[in-house]
């Protein structure tokens, strides 16, 4: 069974400060996303990695996939109150029609 | 543009009452269509898949069940609710061979 860990669990940090949250596996996944779901909603797909090493930007989130593909890390800079919301990364195995496997999310709370 | 509709939003149910929950996708044409639950703390589990009309793949044993009697059309049933299938359910769709999903607004279910 694959699992992805996401650390921390969660999170809360001021406006404008830079965060790292983490999404860790043992095993080897054919590409990542990332989602982020806000209270009451379906999780949103914010980006999908596939190649090791690959990085990506969007606006303040930086997103890297490992050189491995068994890990990803999400960094956020100067955070703003509307990044708030729960953020799940989760893995596609080997190009098969099953579902993704879901870590169990980073909670983010961006005070103002 | 695709767009993902489920129903009903939230819906309180009885022990031992039957379920039926939809989704459909528009927009798209054969997707595969997944049911996950997600229950606080433990992530998103996924229930059921379909690469397609009648062709479904459960994930967890348990007394639920899904039918895909349409091409874009997903529905989950049970014939007796327990307690333990409170949760917020989520539909979603994906493009093959892409493995991004797209998912619905869920259905908030509590089981008294």
């Amino acid at each position: 069974t694959q699992l992805l860990e996401q650390s921390p669990q969660f999170l809360s940090i001021q406006e404008g400060e830079n965060l790292t949250v983490y999404c860790n596996s043992s095993s080897v996944f054919s590409s990542l996303q990332w989602y982020r779901q806000e209270p009451g909603e379906g999780p949103v797909l914010l980006v999908t990695v596939v190649t090791g090493g690959e990085v990506k930007k969007l606006k303040r989130l930086t997103f890297q996939f490992g050189d491995a593909r068994k890990d990803s890390s999400l960094h956020i800079t100067a955070a703003q109150p509307g990044d708030t919301g729960l953020y799940l990364c989760a893995g596609a195995g080997g190009g098969g029609a099953d579902g993704l496997t879901f870590g169990k999310g980073t909670h983010l709370i961006i005070q103002p | 543009s695709q767009t993902i509709h489920q129903w009903p939003a939230t819906l309180v149910q009885p022990v031992g009452s039957p379920l039926s929950l939809e989704c459909t996708v528009e927009g798209t044409s054969n997707p595969n269509l997944y049911w996950y639950r997600q229950a606080a703390g433990r992530g998103l589990q996924l229930l059921f898949y379909s690469v397609g009309i009648g062709q479904i793949s459960s994930e967890v044993p348990q007394n639920l069940s899904a039918s895909r009697p349409q091409d874009r059309q997903f529905i989950l049933s049970s014939k007796k609710l327990l307690l333990s299938d409170s949760g917020f359910y989520l539909c979603a769709w994906s493009r093959p061979p892409a493995h991004e999903q797209f998912f619905g607004p869920g259905t908030r279910l509590t089981v008294l």
